[in-house]
């Protein structure tokens, strides 16, 4: 149980185009979701919370004109990286969190590889 | 504010060595949760710690919370090559959660 799917895998994009991702929790209701970017050899780092049917909460310094996060069900959120530059190459994780179960505990997707040359 | 920290941030180990991660805060915690990242994947939820003083145990690993709620620590006893990896905690602080850096387990040729 506790599974969380995240499309597509790997994204290769021309810079200026817009890249969403898709965060799933496939056998449970996640009433919040995380959205992190992680560069190589680095922690976590979160960009935003969402809780659904409500705005997405940004951490300081992540543009949410930029990083455009939509939590319209219980069980998917989604991450669109408008107008992406090579800067934004990086891997982006999401994880869901249940209000069932353990208090808190996040399930991670696989993640995206996202290259913008 | 909160200070927390994650030490060290690498560990070079023979295999069949020990190993240990520490995480820290300064405040009090509500629980603090384990995390293990593979190498080019992503995390995956180890165990939750909610007791002052709790010990738990998987196998090889053994998890602490300190007594105060204010540490905790990850144990690796006779480390395996599947053991190498990012282990990280998620401490949670009156629903803020913050990560720790993450200690990397690193196997020695």
């Amino acid at each position: 149980g506790a599974v969380v799917s995240q499309h597509p895998s790997r994204v290769i994009c021309k810079s200026g185009t817009s890249v969403k991702i898709e965060c799933r929790s496939l056998d449970f209701q996640a009433t919040t979701m995380f959205w992190y970017r992680q560069f190589p050899k680095q922690s976590l780092m979160l960009m935003a919370t969402s809780n659904e049917g409500s705005k997405a909460t940004y951490e300081q310094g992540v543009e949410k004109d930029k990083f455009l996060i939509n939590h319209a069900s219980l069980t998917l959120s989604t991450l669109t990286v408008t107008s992406a530059h090579p800067e934004d190459s990086s891997f982006y994780i999401c994880s869901a969190r249940s209000a069932l179960g353990r208090p808190g505990t996040q399930y991670f997707g696989p993640g995206t590889r996202l290259l913008v040359l | 504010g909160q200070q927390v920290m994650q030490i060290p941030q690498y560990q070079h180990v023979q295999e069949g060595e020990d190993f240990t991660t520490y995480c820290n805060s300064s405040t009090t915690l509500s629980n603090i949760q384990w995390y293990k990242q593979r190498p080019g994947g992503h995390p995956v939820f180890l165990i939750q710690l909610v007791k002052s003083g709790e010990v738990k145990k998987q196998k090889r690993l053994t998890f602490q919370f300190g007594e105060a709620k204010k540490n905790s620590s990850l144990h690796i006893t006779a480390t395996q090559t599947t053991d190498v990896g990012t282990y990280f905690c998620l401490m949670d602080s009156n629903y803020q959660l913050i990560w720790g850096a993450g200690t990397k387990l690193i196997i020695k040729p």
